[in-house]
Parts: structure tokens; C-alpha cells; sequence
């Protein structure tokens, strides 16, 4: 199947810790994203893993792969009120096609 | 400079109108892409040109036509449309390389409403 799933919501404090997750079906997928939509603006890359890496980590981002149950997630340290936004995640298969396959995104709520 | 400009932010249209989306990268990418956006949705693909040649059309309706002039422009053409065409429509490009991950890189979108 081609199903990425995410929760839909989440509502964290300001200056906690996020965690965003993901699930995907095709163990076939090479590479994992995560892209961020604030309101009325276009959708921001943020980061990507590839399938052999178990983990990334970005300044206040930390992307962790569990390859073995299809589990993706983004780790947003301290967060900030600008972190507020839905969250993509997506996944693209080898192949010709390479066509992105989206998650129905994650929309983060930050309190102060 | 990774960056996908889209013109025009905003448009509104009649159902009778023909109006066009513009798009632009120059970063070299060699794929550029057309998506429809509801709020709160992901994005749906609606067109693929690589190496300036359609390869990807999801059936989208015929009211909708795309144009890529060149490597670095993108167009959209508009015609017909009915109000529940009313949409973010999103422009991406990606470097269609063997060698790279093809990450997919968006622009800010035009809002489009159909009355």
C-alpha cells in the first residue's frame, strides 16, 4: 500500500519538546521528508532522512528512523510559538516515477 | 538560492475567465510541478514536466493546461474553472539527478478563488 499516516493534532507549551509522528507502509521508500505549512503560505522543506539512516539531527530538529516498523519522527526541541503550523510528512519510492506520497499532516499547536 | 517564485499570490477569477499561474526556479532543477492544495490537506499532484517533457498528468480535468516554456518556467493555464477549483495551487521544482535525492523544493502558492 502507499498509506503514510500521521495524528492529526498536537498542542504542546512553549519551550517543551515536540515529537511529530509518522507511519509509512512501503518498505521500498528511499527517502523520508518532513515539510512545514504555515497558515496561507507555501510548504517549507525541513528536513529529510534517507532509509539507512536511523537519525538526523538539525540544530532544534531531530528526525529519527525506525526502519524495521515503518515509524518516522520529528523531534522539535524548545519550542517556539513560530513552530506553529501543520507538519507533512511524505515519503518517495526508487524508481522513474518518484512521485512523493504525503501523510494528511499533523497541526502543532503552541501554547504560551 | 533554493527558491520557487509564483505569480500571482492572489487571483480571482470568474467561471468565464482565462487567466494563467506563473512559476519560476534557478536553481537548475530539471523537474518542476504543479499541485492543488485545500486547506488543511495535503497537497495533490496535478502535473510533472522532466526535462522540460510532461511525464506525469493524474487526470486532471482539460479546464486545466500546463506550459513549461523552459527548464526554468512553469505556467498554468486557466480556463472554465468552477468555484471547487478554489485551491492553493503550489509550483515545485527538483533537480531530477540520479545522483541526488530529487528533493522537491515549494513555492509560496497562488490562492485561487473561482466565483
Amino acid at each position: 500500500g502507499e498509506d503514510v499516516e500521521q495524528s492529526l493534532f498536537l498542542s504542546v507549551r512553549e519551550g517543551d519538546s515536540s515529537v511529530i509522528n509518522c507511519t509509512y507502509t512501503d518498505s521500498s521508500s528511499t527517502y523520508l521528508y518532513w515539510y512545514k505549512q504555515e497558515p496561507g503560505a507555501g510548504l517549507q522543506l525541513l528536513t529529510y532522512i534517507f532509509s539507512n539512516m536511523d537519525m538526523k539531527q538539525d540544530q532544534r530538529l531531530t528526525v529519527l528512523l525506525n526502519k524495521k516498523d515503518k515509524h518516522l519522527s520529528l523531534r522539535i526541541a524548545d519550542t517556539q510559538t513560530g513552530d506553529s503550523a501543520i507538519y507533512f510528512c511524505a515519503e518517495i519510492k526508487a524508481g522513474n516515477n518518484r512521485k512523493l506520497i504525503w501523510g494528511l499532516g499533523t497541526s502543532l499547536a503552541v501554547n504560551p | 538560492d533554493t527558491e520557487v517564485t509564483q505569480t500571482p499570490k492572489h487571483l480571482v477569477m470568474g467561471m468565464t475567465n482565462k487567466k494563467s499561474l506563473k512559476c519560476e526556479q534557478h536553481m537548475g532543477h530539471r523537474a518542476m510541478y504543479w499541485y492543488k492544495q485545500k486547506a488543511k490537506k495535503p497537497p495533490e499532484l496535478m502535473f510533472v514536466y522532466s526535462y522540460e517533457k510532461l511525464s506525469i498528468n493524474e487526470s486532471v480535468p482539460s479546464r486545466f493546461s500546463p506550459e513549461c516554456p523552459n527548464s526554468s518556467l512553469l505556467n498554468l493555464h486557466l480556463h472554465a474553472l468552477q468555484p471547487e477549483d478554489s485551491a492553493l495551487y503550489l509550483c515545485a521544482s527538483s533537480p531530477r539527478d540520479r545522483d541526488r535525492t530529487d528533493t522537491q523544493y515549494f513555492g509560496p502558492g497562488t490562492r485561487l478563488t473561482v466565483l
